[in-house]
């Protein structure tokens, strides 16, 4: 199985400033024959399910502002929320859909400052 | 619109089943791969398995292996989760995800609302 560790844990960012979630697979997730990583983010606030913000480690869902961005590549990603808004306090995972069992970070909590 | 309709909260004792089902409409049912997830109270996200609308196979997390189901109904778009011997550590919301376009590998696009299964004597 791949495991999706996630750093940190939480963290604490003051109302326009950048919050950055780092996400590491144990093996790759980058297909070669496509040059696709199999890797998406989700957003998840209390009571809801989860909502889909990123897939292919970098493509934005439909609808989702541009202050959420994804990177990286193989083993190593990371999501960007350029410019904290009251309404990104959430829990964020990520998620890879390279090989059963798709597997799911432990999430990270993102709290203002 | 596209969205996946969960059924309703269900409180069962140990040792019991439970079968909660999934209600797709907007789009071509067979079409996406179903997925179910289940999240306990205060804990992460957990793959329960897949199964392809089209042909009725599946797959399965390890860990539920022999105890959970997933069938689909393609004459009125719903996909079902049977579990079964359900103990404590079942108590979890269930939710279904529409993945991917023809493929089993997908990102999870669309989300049901969850169901919250109680295992309780």
């Amino acid at each position: 199985d791949i495991v999706m560790t996630q750093s940190p844990d939480s963290l604490a960012v003051s109302l326009g400033e950048r919050a950055t979630i780092n996400c590491k697979s144990s093996q790759s997730v980058l297909y070669d024959s496509n040059n696709k990583n199999y890797l998406a983010w989700y957003q998840q606030k209390p009571g809801q399910p989860p909502n889909l913000l990123i897939y292919w480690a970098s493509t934005r869902e439909s609808g989702v502002p541009d202050r959420f961005s994804g990177s990286g590549s193989g083993t190593d990603f990371t999501l960007t929320i350029s410019s904290l808004q009251a309404e990104d306090v959430a829990v964020y995972y990520c998620h890879q859909y390279y090989s059963t069992p798709f597997t799911f970070g432990p999430g990270t909590k993102v709290e203002i400052k | 619109q596209v969205q996946l309709v969960q059924s309703g909260a269900e409180v069962k004792k140990p040792g019991a089943s439970v079968k909660i089902s999934c209600k797709a409409s907007g789009y071509t049912f067979t079409n996406n791969y179903i997925h179910w997830v289940r999240q306990a109270p205060g804990q992460g996200l957990e793959w329960v398995g897949m199964i392809n609308p089209t042909t009725g196979s599946t797959t399965y997390a390890q860990s539920f292996q022999g105890r959970v189901t997933l069938t689909r109904d393609t004459s009125t778009s719903t996909v079902y989760l049977d579990l079964n011997s359900l103990r404590s550590e079942d108590t979890a919301v269930y939710y279904c995800a529409r993945g991917g376009l023809g493929a089993s590998r997908g990102a999870f696009h669309i989300w049901g609302q969850g169901t919250m299964v109680t295992v309780s004597s």
